[in-house]
């Protein structure tokens, strides 16, 4: 069955701290992506990559970075985790080509206290 | 960034009942995808749509790929528990990354 692996369902961090989130995929999709999602808002795009080491700002990359040395794997890091990026985190994945649907990880909830 | 107008943001119905959503653009979309999340979970593709007019249906759900281009439905019939959750639409406009809309919240009264 394939799929994404998000590898924490919750978190729980201190603000200042710096935070990993890892996303797995095994695929073999060349496209993965971050989005944070809060009531209201729907889904918003932080950063994605089409490619290793490729990375390209979303919608709201403001205090976030990525990293993508594997094709498989593709990590969101928080420099200096606030308050404000309490939030549910999605990883998605897509092969290359118009209009292929992403497959979705079961996302990280993060609270920052 | 650029977002789709889904609507309602929100349906309360009676078990049984039939539930029909749908999102908007002003701009041409080559491509509708309908999404839904389920409690605590990542949002699962339901219905892909790739030209426009076409019809398409998944067991109790029917999509739609609006003619103008610009538009998609999504109708459940007879509408059971396991429907709860947020349902998503998305679209492309030819490169890889999926606009999505804002989502629409299904509680169902049994």
């Amino acid at each position: 069955d394939v799929k994404v692996t998000q590898s924490s369902r919750y978190l729980v961090k201190r603000t200042g701290e710096k935070v990993f989130l890892e996303c797995v995929q095994d695929m073999d999709h060349e496209n993965m992506f971050w989005y944070r999602q809060d009531p209201g808002l729907g889904l918003r795009l932080i950063y994605f990559s089409y490619d290793v080491k490729m990375k390209e700002k979303g919608d709201i990359p403001e205090g976030y970075s990525v990293s993508r040395e594997k094709k498989e794997r593709f990590s969101l890091i928080l420099e200096s985790a606030s308050t404000n990026q309490t939030s549910m985190y999605l990883c998605a994945s897509s092969p290359t080509g118009p209009g292929r649907g992403y497959t979705f990880g079961s996302g990280t909830r993060l609270t920052v206290v | 960034g650029q977002q789709l107008n889904q609507s309602p943001q929100s349906m309360f119905i009676q078990e049984g009942e039939d539930v029909s959503m749908n999102c908007t653009s002003s701009s041409i979309f080559n491509t509708w995808l309908w999404y839904k999340q389920d409690p605590g979970e990542g949002p699962v593709l339901l219905i892909a749509l790739y030209k426009a007019g076409e019809l398409t249906s998944n067991g109790r759900l029917t999509a739609q790929f609006g003619i103008t281009r610009k538009d998609s439905f999504l109708n459940i019939s007879a509408s059971i528990p396991s429907d709860v959750g947020i349902y998503f639409c998305a679209g492309t406009q030819g490169a890889q990354k999926l606009v999505f809309g804002q989502g629409t919240r299904l509680t169902i009264n049994p």
